[in-house]
């Protein structure tokens, strides 16, 4: 059984770009939610998706966007990159809003 | 609003001693909590997860309890071994309305298990 997976593991951008990244639930997963870590900060929440619709957000801007799919797997997009963007983008799925979360391995973006 | 705090920031121990890591949140209205190790530069592994209802998790070395009415979590790990080396994240979800999606991490305590 797969967990949830990332796409890209690592990326550099350049400041003033867009972005997007993937992530692929858990099998049997409904709902996914995507957070940002700085280096040596917990994961801060940036909204989550559950039936193909955002039901929460976190404290980001507008710049900060997403999807989700009929096979519940999501995207993450940012545009006009800023340097401060740079951190460790981390997907979580879960059965329901409040289930247990499982984590991917991340993406690493670098905003140069 | 909701924060969550861990001590120590960071801590190292010799190998085979019993440890624990501590979690305080300030709102006791929560409906689970969750504690995950991550290792360097890589994604969170899930531990143990606790419902509001339950007082303590076991899963072989590792046992973490809740005290929900005075906001505190501890985590405990058996016979430490290097291989435990990590952060250790402990994370929250709110009970009520539209907060319930979302987890609200400490900022980690940094174990290293010395051979």
């Amino acid at each position: 059984d797969a967990g949830v997976t990332q796409s890209p593991t690592h990326l550099i951008k350049t400041r003033g770009q867009q972005v997007t990244l993937r992530c692929s639930p858990k099998s049997g997963h409904d709902t996914v939610s995507w957070y940002q870590q700085a280096l040596g900060q917990g994961p801060q929440f940036i909204f989550q998706y559950y039936e193909e619709e955002e039901r929460q957000r976190g404290n980001f801007p507008d710049r900060f966007s997403g999807h989700q799919f009929p096979n519940y797997s999501s995207e993450l997009n940012v545009n006009a990159l800023l340097l401060g963007d740079s951190a460790l983008y981390l997907c979580a799925s879960s059965w329901g809003q409040g289930g247990k979360a499982f984590f991917g391995q991340g993406t690493r973006l670098t905003v140069v | 609003k909701q924060e969550v705090t861990q001590i120590p920031a960071a801590l190292s121990v010799p190998e085979g001693e019993n440890l624990v890591l501590n979690c305080s949140f300030t709102d006791s209205a929560i409906y689970n909590l969750q504690w995950f190790r991550q290792d360097p530069g890589k994604g969170l592994t899930s531990l143990l997860l606790i419902q509001s209802s339950q007082r303590e998790q076991t899963s072989g070395r590792l046992n973490a309890s809740l005290d929900k009415s005075s906001g505190r979590s501890t985590l405990y790990i058996a016979a430490s071994q290097p291989g435990d080396s990590a952060t250790y994240l402990c994370a929250v979800r709110h009970a009520y309305g539209g907060s319930q999606g979302n987890l609200i991490f400490g900022k980690g305590t940094k174990l290293s298990v010395k051979p």
